[in-house]
Order: structure tokens, then C-alpha cells, then sequence
């Protein structure tokens, strides 16, 4: 069974702060997206990573995907009111008829 | 661009009754779609993977006489809940994607069953 493990699953934090989510599996993935939602809407793409070892940036989000292509983290710089959501984690493997593997989400909230 | 559709966004129908929920690529052709189920605060739940002209594949679990999949072109797929009773309320949301394997994602169909 194809697993990822995304931690934590639930964040409270204060306006400011840092933060780092992980998505973790014993699998090699051939890309992880992240998606943010919000309540009542679909997830939004947020970024594709495809590299090992590949870090994109947007905003205050860095995204990284580990060199073995089995982990990815994403970290948020002076949190912000606004970046409370769930985020989510998805893993695809070539060649798997574009299913994509998610994480169990991770429930941000940012405290003004 | 890569904009996915809804309709409708709400649904409340009686227990018994069959539901469509439609799912459109607006700008761009879908070469795959994908339903998902998502309950409060939770992950989402690939209930099946639907190609143009061919018959949608369903994760196990899923009852497909129960939630019916057309993917009648490269930018529309449907799903009907058929017979729907109260434990089929629930969030759900298409997704679509044409080459690589990014998928982007509708805005979600709140079901409501009385």
C-alpha cells in the first residue's frame, strides 16, 4: 500500500511565527504537488515539485522535495491570518494512471 | 488557465432521489478526471478515475451501481448518486488533468440528503 504520512495534522500558531510541514513515505515518487483549502472549496495548487532535491519558492512558502524523491516539506516564513487552511500533500507515480497519493492534511489555524 | 467547474456548488434532495453533479475542464482537455470524497476536516477519498469513452475504474470500496461515472468528452465528466440516502451527504470534488500528473480541482459539490 501506497502511504504518505503528512505531519502535523493540526497547527495553531501565532501571527508571526514559522512553521514546517512533512509529508514522509517509503516510496519514490516521480512528483508531489501541494494544494491549500479552504473551507467549502476545492484544493488550490500551490506548487509541483519534480526534482530530488528541488526547493521552489513562492512568497513566504518554500517547498522542498528530498534528494531520494520519498519526502517533501513545506515551510512557512511570519505566518499570516491568511495562510490558515488545510494544506495538502500528493505524491504521483509515473506510469499510475495520474492517481495521485494524499496525505492525511494538515489543519493550519493563524491567530491574528 | 487550468480552471475546473462545478455544478451545482449546493444540493439538498430527498433520500431516494438521484443527484448529477457535472465536472468541466474549462480550458483545457482532460485526458483523466478524478471524484473525490472528503468528510470535515479530512484528507480526500479517491472514490474513482474516469477516462473519456471509457468506463470509469473504482477504488475498492466504492459501489459503482451506486455512484455512476460518464465521462462523455474530454471536458465534461459526470457523477450521479443514485438512490441517495443520508450517509451520502457529503463534500465532493472532481479533479482533472490533461498530460504530467497535476491535478486541478473543482470547486466542490456540497451534497445534502434528508
Amino acid at each position: 500500500t501506497q502511504l504518505l504520512e503528512q505531519s502535523p495534522q493540526f497547527l495553531s500558531i501565532q501571527e508571526g511565527e514559522n512553521l514546517t510541514v512533512y509529508c514522509n513515505s517509503s516510496s519514490v515518487f516521480s512528483s508531489l504537488q501541494w494544494y491549500r483549502q479552504e473551507p467549502g472549496e476545492g484544493p488550490v495548487l500551490l506548487v509541483t515539485v519534480v526534482t530530488g532535491g528541488e526547493v521552489k519558492k513562492l512568497k513566504r512558502l518554500t517547498f522542498q522535495f528530498g534528494d531520494a524523491r520519498k519526502d517533501s516539506s513545506l515551510h512557512i516564513t511570519a505566518a499570516q491570518p491568511g495562510d490558515t487552511g488545510l494544506y495538502l500533500c500528493a505524491g504521483g507515480y509515473s506510469g499510475n494512471t495520474g492517481k495521485l497519493i494524499f496525505g492525511q492534511g494538515t489543519t493550519l489555524q493563524v491567530k491574528p | 488557465g487550468a480552471v475546473v467547474s462545478q455544478h451545482p456548488s449546493r444540493v439538498i434532495c430527498k433520500s431516494g432521489t438521484s443527484v448529477k453533479i457535472e465536472c468541466r475542464s474549462l480550458d483545457f482537455q482532460a485526458t483523466t478526471m478524478f471524484w473525490y470524497r472528503q468528510f470535515p476536516k479530512q484528507s480526500l477519498m479517491l472514490m474513482a478515475t474516469s477516462n473519456e469513452g471509457s468506463k470509469a475504474t473504482y477504488e475498492q470500496g466504492v459501489e459503482k451501481d451506486k455512484f455512476l461515472i460518464n465521462h462523455a468528452s474530454l471536458t465534461l465528466s459526470t457523477l450521479t448518486v443514485t438512490s441517495a440516502h443520508p450517509e451520502d451527504s457529503s463534500f465532493y470534488i472532481c479533479s482533472a488533468r490533461s498530460r504530467g500528473e497535476t491535478q486541478y480541482f473543482g470547486p466542490g459539490t456540497r451534497l445534502l440528503v434528508l
